[in-house]
């Protein structure tokens, strides 16, 4: 089981640039998640997708889309990428969360991304 | 609006040393709370917690939640240099099926 893989690990964007952050789990799970990290602010949800199909905007979700393409990928996309972007992206699974007994989100390596 | 806060943001202190690090929140509907140990890359699940006063512990890693006053707190004893990392503090939301986290505590242990 690889777990939850994200590609690119790295990324340097010009100013108005787009790209897609891709994310896909082997573990069968129904949830998946966007985060971003910058310092001294933890984790930020950007959109989720609570299910196949269905997608939820976070706290941060200007300036992202999302695509859940099936169970298994969750893919997040900037259109028009700007300064502020720049962070540290980490997508997420988990069981669906409501079962108190399923609890654990399992998070990918991170994407580091720079927009200059 | 949900909000989980960390304190203190950063602690530096001596291998051996014992540390606390806290975690307060305000959330609609509260299931359960969750710690996590960030090292270079991605977080990694260390207790769940759901139950007011009931210690969660692993090995030189314990929590307990306090729901009445809305806190948690993760105590490390004998604290080595492995230990140094970011701990994140998160929140689930029954019905909103997502985590909220806090910013995080960076915990420096020097030898």
């Amino acid at each position: 089981n690889a777990g939850v893989t994200q590609t690119p690990k790295f990324q340097v964007l010009k100013t108005g640039q787009s790209m897609t952050l891709q994310c896909a789990q082997d573990m069968n799970h129904n949830s998946m998640y966007w985060y971003r990290q910058d310092p001294g602010m933890g984790l930020r949800l950007i959109y989720y997708s609570a299910s196949e199909g269905t997608t939820d905007k976070g706290e941060v979700p200007n300036g992202y889309n999302v695509s859940r393409l099936n169970k298994r990928e969750f893919s997040l996309r900037l259109e028009s990428a700007a300064p502020s972007q720049t962070s540290v992206y980490f997508c997420a699974s988990s069981e669906v969360l409501r079962r108190e007994r399923i609890h654990e989100q399992y998070f990918g390596p991170g994407t580091r991304l720079t927009v200059t | 609006e949900d909000k989980v806060v960390q304190s203190p943001l950063s602690l530096v202190v001596h291998e051996g040393d014992t540390v606390t690090l806290n975690c307060s929140y305000e959330v609609t509907n509260f299931r359960s709370l969750l710690w996590y140990k960030q090292e270079k890359k991605a977080p990694t699940f260390l207790f769940m917690l759901t139950s007011s006063g009931i210690e969660k512990k692993s090995g030189r890693l314990s929590s307990i939640l306090d729901k009445k006053e809305l806190f948690s707190i993760l105590n490390i004893t004998a604290t080595q240099t492995g230990d140094s990392a970011i701990y994140l503090c998160a929140v689930l939301n029954q019905g909103a099926q997502k985590l909220v986290f806090g910013q995080g505590t960076r915990l420096t242990i020097n030898p």
